[in-house]
Formats: C-alpha cells, structure tokens, sequence
C-alpha cells in the first residue's frame, strides 16, 4: 500500500503569498496524483489530475508537480477564496490535509 | 453536468449495519467507476472502495469485511451497505465519480453525516 505523508498540517499565510504544499509518497507514484481543495461543510473540489493536469475553471495560480516521491501543490499567488483545507490523493490513499488559514 | 446525491439515515445504533443511496443525474451511470469516501470528524478522507458499472468492486482492505458496494442502472443508483458499525464510523460519507485512467475524483455529491450512537 502507498503511504502519504503531507506537510505542513497547518500553513498560515497572508492575500499574495506563494504557498507550498508538500505530499512525500512511500514510492514512486508517476502520475496518480490528485489534488483537492476543501470548505468547511462542502465536498472536495478537484483541483489538479494526474499531478499536474489543471480542472477545467480552476484558476492558474494552482500548479501541481512531482519530483521522485516528492509531490507539490503551490499557490503562486493566495486569494481570499483560497484559505480552506487542501488533500493530496494517490489511487485509494489521502494525505492527511493542510489547512491554510490566515 | 454529473450530479450526486447521498440519502440513507443520519443516525444508525453500534452494531447495525449502515445503508446509503447515492442517485446520479445528468448522465448514465453506465460504462464508469463509482466510489465512495468518508470523512471522520476532525480526521482526513478515507477511500472506502469504488465499483464498476459492471458490478466489479475494489474495497479498502481495512474495511473490506464489512463493505458491501452495489449498482442498479436501471435506477441509476449506487448502494453502501456498512455492517457492524462503532463509533468510528461516524463520518460524512461521499459519492463520487472515479475517472480510472489517473484514479481521481471529478464529481462528488454534497455528502450525508452518519452518526453511530445509542
């Protein structure tokens, strides 16, 4: 089974920032990996597919990537809209959440 | 547009068995992968298995004893069926729409609080 490690659990950051979000796989993962962005009291929302293939409608500061067992969510650029809780996913395993908040 | 919508009890007693209904509309439930997901309060998501339209089913080995995943087309519905449950089994469970080519999920329903308690 694939073990996630997400980093950090709790990222504090202001309007503007570049934020990073880190998922470390126990193996190498190629392109299983997905990203979600969570509200409080909604369903996840796909973000990115196939570690680094942008949904339709989501904005461009969103950008996904992998290196190894290395996997990473940045936000270029932290809109309001963007404070909430945010999951890595690969096949049937989530990283445990990174909730941004102010 | 692809829509989901969770329905079964809020609130099932330990030891019983947990049942919910997931109805898609906006396209068939045919010829996809279907999963379903659940989020423990205060805890992360955890993939509780997915099933074909088929039938075929893949469960999350931790659960795998006490899941049961079905799928009716002709009502365009999927089926949980929980045995046995405890306290940890509270959660809000989802449906969503597998996309297997990648294994991610591109469609969720809103989601339904189960709660086990006497």
């Amino acid at each position: 089974d694939i073990q996630l490690t997400q980093s950090p659990s709790t990222l504090s950051a202001s309007v503007g920032d570049r934020v990073t979000i880190t998922c470390r796989a126990s193996q190498i993962v190629s392109s299983w990996v997905a990203w979600y962005q969570q509200r409080p009291g909604k369903a996840p929302k796909l973000l990115i597919s196939k570690a680094f293939s942008l949904e339709s409608g989501v904005p461009s500061r969103f950008i996904g990537s992998e290196s190894g067992t290395e996997l990473t969510l940045t936000i270029s650029s932290l809109q309001p809209d963007d404070f909430a809780t945010y999951y890595c996913q690969v096949i049937g395993t989530f990283g445990q959440g990174t909730k941004v908040e102010i | 547009q692809v829509q989901l919508q969770e329905s079964g009890p809020g609130l099932v007693k330990p030891s019983e068995t947990l049942s919910l209904i997931c109805s898609v509309s906006g396209g068939s439930i045919s010829s996809d992968y279907w999963s379903w997901i659940r989020h423990p309060p205060g805890k992360g998501l955890e993939w509780i298995g997915h099933i074909y339209s088929s039938g075929a089913t893949n469960y999350n080995p931790s659960l795998k004893s006490r899941i049961t995943l079905s799928i009716d087309t002709s009502k365009n519905q999927l089926s949980l069926r929980l045995t046995s449950v405890t306290a940890a089994d509270t959660a809000v469970y989802y449906c969503a729409r597998l996309v297997f080519e990648g294994y991610y999920f591109d469609f969720w329903g809103q989601g339904i609080l189960v709660t086990v308690s006497s």
